[in-house]
């Protein structure tokens, strides 16, 4: 059973364009959720929460539809430090589930 | 800024060998993870840990895995007896109560088991 499901890419976008990650997840007992930003062989670093009356923070909008189970993560304004994996992460309890995570690459 | 901490940063192992990963969570964190990662592969939860016990745990986390904190700043997995399919990078999380369910994770253990 996968918790929480994303499209794993890879995204190749140009400088300067807006991206849009989705997710969804299956567990509608789930509490709160996340995107984290994970690095080539780094650790999950947290990129921001997400509220379900959405959350913006800076170049990246949050939102969450609990009625659709449904989480998205836009960025505007690509930069190429944005290029990474994006992670979507589900909570429960006190466990964590993990999205299989998005491919981004910021392309000059 | 205060961070979690994990050693050793590669271990190598042979297969059946008992290996110990320890990690530092941030002092005044109360909440503990621990988390693998296969290369190539999602983040995937092993265990919770509060109030000196397990909270939860994954399919994963079986009788070959255990947590310990034995000293009130480590927080260690032990793994008895290796697999060659245990080889994968261990992530070590806390999260205090302040910060509404942030964790903060280390840099994690390369685990490689010959």
């Amino acid at each position: 059973r996968k918790e929480v499901e994303q499209d794993p890419g890879p995204f190749n976008v140009p400088e300067g364009a807006t991206v849009a990650f989705n997710c969804t997840y299956s567990n509608s007992a789930s509490q709160s959720f996340f995107w984290y930003r994970q690095d080539c062989r780094k650790e999950p670093k947290l990129l921001m929460s997400v509220y379900s009356s959405g959350n913006e923070d800076g170049r990246f909008t949050a939102q969450l539809n609990r009625a659709s189970q449904y989480i998205s993560l836009l960025i505007r304004d690509s930069k190429l430090s944005d290029s990474a994996t994006y992670l979507c992460v589900g909570h429960t309890g006190n466990q964590f589930y993990f999205g299989t995570g998005t491919s981004l690459t910021v392309i000059p | 800024e205060p961070e979690v901490t994990q050693t050793p940063s590669h271990q190598v192992t042979q297969m059946g060998q008992e290996v110990i990963l320890r990690c530092v969570p941030i002092s005044n964190h109360l909440y503990f993870y621990w988390y693998r990662q296969i290369l190539g592969q999602k983040v995937e939860f092993l265990v919770s840990f509060y109030n000196n016990e397990i909270s939860e745990k994954s399919e994963i986390f079986d009788d070959q895995f255990s947590v310990e904190r034995p000293d009130g700043s480590n927080f260690t997995l032990k793994i008895r007896s290796t697999k060659l399919e245990d080889s994968a990078m261990y992530f070590c999380a806390s999260r205090g109560t302040e910060t509404y369910n942030e964790q903060f994770f280390g840099p994690g253990t390369r685990l490689t088991v010959l």
